[in-house]
């Protein structure tokens, strides 16, 4: 496709399940950033991969939060034993150079 | 740390001109952003501007850069319903984006 797709876009969990959210970058695109958007929040950085340099993970809440990208394209990010303060939308995006990310549609996840 | 501000309210009226500013904390930012986001919809890329820039200008936007007081400024002319939105500004670092909280701008006729 011509943009950034994530799925699933909504998911509803049970407090205490893992969850694996899924992004397809833009073909091509070398930079892959994980970002989470809580309800009236701004967006807070989770992790950030480029090429086959180490992902900065620096954003990540909790060692229950991890992310990998497969083949420099896909990425997944997953969230073991989900809480309810996990509940946000959660937002990838891709770029090929500094002018300027593409945002997927985002994962709405509810932890109940 | 890293940080931007801006502020989170903005009402014109339709016709007018808008001006939303932010500032910035991280000096090495090379690259800033201006995102928007409508009601129940993802972040669209508005336009950027390189540190090395003072101004840029696309179609009714108009980007503004102070470098040395770490400020940005973005006009949209002619301000449309359909611009209500929220508006968010960000600074590039080396590895991460960051974001500011978002000014949320309503048209009004």
């Amino acid at each position: 496709g011509a943009g950034v797709s994530q799925s699933p876009s909504n998911k509803v969990t049970e407090k205490g399940k893992d969850v694996e959210l899924r992004c397809d970058p833009i073909s091509g695109h070398t930079a892959l950033y994980w970002y989470r958007q809580s309800l009236g929040q701004g967006l807070e950085f989770l992790i950030y991969f480029q090429g086959n340099s180490a992902p900065d993970k620096s954003g990540l809440p909790s060692d229950r939060f991890s992310a990998e990208r497969t083949g420099g394209s896909v990425s997944t990010l997953t969230i073991q034993r989900t809480q309810q303060e996990d509940s946000a939308v959660y937002l990838c995006a891709s770029s090929q150079d500094r002018r300027g990310a593409f945002f997927g549609q985002g994962t709405r996840l509810t932890v109940v | 740390g890293e940080d931007v501000e801006q502020s989170l309210f903005l009402s014109v009226r339709e016709g007018d001109s808008s001006v939303i500013n932010c500032t910035y904390t991280d000096s090495s930012s090379t690259y800033l952003y201006w995102y928007k986001q409508e009601p129940g919809a993802g972040l669209q890329l508005l336009t950027y501007i390189f540190s090395n820039m003072d101004m840029k200008q696309d179609q009714r936007l108009t980007v503004l850069l102070n470098k040395k007081d770490k400020h940005l400024s973005l006009r949209i002319a002619d301000t449309q319903t359909g611009d209500s939105a929220i508006y968010f500004c960000v600074a590039g670092g080396y590895n991460k984006l960051i974001f500011g909280a978002g000014t949320r701008l309503a048209v009004h006729p």
